[in-house]
Order: structure tokens, then sequence, then C-alpha cells
């Protein structure tokens, strides 16, 4: 069966360090998403893909970056990790619509504490 | 940008009915989304609208009017396993039609 996986499930790091969060998900979907979940705040959009080689800032892509070097991964990286990114990260892979839907699937979630 | 405001929190009895109100303001709108999330847990497609009108499936049916920015979720014979957040969510166009800007979610809690 198809599914979005993300690595490490949990990680706790010290301030300063670079992190990288890995999402792979084998759906074959072009769109893949990276958010965090913060008490208060909901899932806001950090950065985006709609196919290889493209990636887009979301709402806070401030000290963040994503590269696709191909369909199935789309890793999320901590340049200078701050105890202000401490939160949950999700990423999520949808289709283009070719289908008739457009719903996001969300991988398990990556819970990362910054000391 | 986008703008979308749901209740925080909601209490309901097991078996009954219970409406999640959600409004917004958005530049573009291109559909709405209702995902469920269990604590700790990722969240899960349950609906989409994009034409006004109700949409059913079993226990859970969605609401939408695109001329009032408003839409609601109904949850029927509540069950405990119902208990979670809500998360209403308005898809694109700003920043493209499959961007999609999410509430901060209605926690649900289902007593017996």
């Amino acid at each position: 069966d198809a599914e979005i996986t993300q690595s490490p499930r949990h990680k706790i790091t010290e301030t300063g360090r670079q992190v990288t969060l890995a999402c792979h998900q084998t759906w074959n979907h072009n769109n893949m998403f990276w958010y965090r979940q913060d008490l208060g705040h909901g899932l806001r959009l950090i950065h985006y893909s709609y196919g290889v080689q493209d990636t887009n800032k979301g709402e806070v892509s401030d000290g963040y970056s994503v590269s696709r070097s191909n369909t199935e991964d789309l890793p999320l990286t901590l340049e200078s990790a701050a105890s202000s990114q401490t939160s949950v990260y999700f990423c999520a892979s949808s289709d283009s619509g070719a289908s008739g839907t457009y719903e996001q699937y969300f991988g398990p979630g990556t819970r990362l504490t910054v000391t | 940008g986008q703008n979308i405001d749901q209740p925080t929190e909601m209490t309901a009895t097991e078996g009954a009915i219970v409406q999640i109100n959600c409004t917004y303001q958005t530049s573009g709108f291109n559909g709405l989304f209702w995902y469920q999330q269990h604590a700790g847990e990722a969240p899960t497609f349950l609906s989409y609208n994009v034409l006004d009108g109700l949409e059913e499936k079993g226990r859970f049916s969605s609401f939408l009017s695109r001329s009032k920015g408003y839409s609601y979720l109904l949850l029927k014979e509540l069950q405990m396993k119902d208990s979670a957040s809500y998360l209403c969510a308005v898809r694109g166009p700003s920043g493209g039609y499959q961007k999609v800007t999410f509430g901060t979610g209605t926690k649900l809690q289902v007593i017996p």
C-alpha cells in the first residue's frame, strides 16, 4: 500500500545545530508540503513543492530550507536550530486533482525538541 | 491572505449530534476541507466541499455556503472515538491551487 513516512519520529537537538527531517512518499504525488503544529497556532505551512526541482516558501519559512531532487522525497533542513523551532512537524502530499480529489495525506509527524 | 475561524473547544454527549462551524475570509477560494486529528496523531481527511450545499458521508456531513464564507461539519450519533480535533482548511488559489490554509482546529470532547 502507498504511504508517507517521516524520520526520525522524535529528535532532541541543541541550539545552533543543523537538523534534517526526512519525508518519503510512495503515492507518486507531485505535491509535497511541510507544516509545523504548535498549540494555539494550528498547522502552519513552512515550504511546499509542486514537483521535482520546484520549491516554494510558506508562511513560516525563515530558518528552514527544502530541496526536491525526486518525486518521493522532500527533506526539511533547519539550518541552525533555535528553541522557537521546537514543534511537531508534519509532511503531507497530494496529487494534482487528476483523480478528482485534492486531499492531503499526512505523515505520522516528527516531534523536535531544541534545547 | 486567508483568515479561518472556528471554535476552540466543544463538548457533546455520546449519541447526540454536534455541529462545528467554520467561517473564512480568503483572497481566493477553491474548496474547503475538514480533517480529523486525534491527539498525538496525524490529520486524516474527512470531507471536501467546492460547491454550495451539503455533502453526506455516513455519520459525517459537511455544508458549504461560499457567499457567506461559512461551513459546518455535522457529526451524528456521536461515539467516544469521535473525541478529536477537527480542522477546517481552505484551498488556494493564493499561492497556488494545491496550497491549503488550516484553521486552528476545534477540540471536541465526547462525554458519556
